[in-house]
């Protein structure tokens, strides 16, 4: 079964629209949870470590003040895209680690995002 | 150089054939790897971690060469099923994951 619910599964917006994106980790905590971007046809673009309690990590090349990340819980990391242009349209995946270490990542069930 | 790389295929294979691919990492001091499937417009799934002496699961697999630095993933009696894109995951330094580009697999009947 889901490990990792994520929320809503699809959205579709004007440009100039902020959009929040949910991130549950199911019967577990995680204290970091990991946001993920996908363009058509391309691979996974890793874009910011969750942690709970503190401030995001981005990845360079990422604007931390248009894609805001919130890990306010245990089991709940939010990413807001702020301000939706049409080329931030694109497939938005989180993922946890139950527990850490050498464990795998479970994705959420991303969230196809679609600005017009 | 890229820490994880893969071939981006496209492998197209008939129902019934095995077909394998494999995937380089740079980290000698990596620490775990993954076998992911990710289906067209869905997130990738956990297909299988990768342990040190080998593992199987029906018909995949997957082995670990830690001198060469690299894992593969065999997939016997290939099905249309089977059809997805194969992501390799390498975990360094804790909670660093790197993922290859993927692997594209088209089984033909």
């Amino acid at each position: 079964g889901a490990v990792v619910s994520q929320h809503p599964s699809r959205v579709i917006c004007k440009s100039g629209t902020s959009v929040k994106i949910e991130c549950r980790s199911l019967d577990f905590q995680a204290t970091t949870m990991f946001w993920y971007r996908q363009f058509p046809k391309q691979s996974l673009m890793l874009m910011a470590t969750s942690n709970e309690g503190s401030k995001a990590t981005y990845e360079q090349g990422v604007e931390k003040d248009k894609f805001l990340i919130n890990h306010a819980s245990l089991t709940l990391s939010t990413l807001t895209v702020t301000s939706a242009h049409p080329e931030d349209s694109s497939f938005y995946i989180c993922s946890a680690q139950i527990g850490q270490g050498n464990q795998p990542q479970h994705f959420g069930d991303g969230t196809r995002l679609s600005i017009l | 150089r890229k820490e994880v790389e893969q071939d981006p295929g496209p492998f197209n294979v008939p129902e019934g054939a095995t077909v394998a691919f494999n995937c380089t990492y740079s980290n000698s001091a990596s620490q775990s790897f993954f076998w992911y499937r990710q289906d067209c417009r869905k997130e990738p799934k956990l297909l299988m971690s990768v342990y040190s002496s080998g593992n199987e699961d029906g018909r995949f697999t997957a082995q670990l060469n830690r001198a060469s630095q690299y894992i593969s993933l065999l997939i016997r009696d290939s099905k249309l099923s089977d059809s997805a894109t194969y992501l390799c995951v390498v975990n360094s330094w804790g909670n660093q994951f790197y993922f290859g580009t993927g692997t594209s697999l088209t089984v033909i009947p």
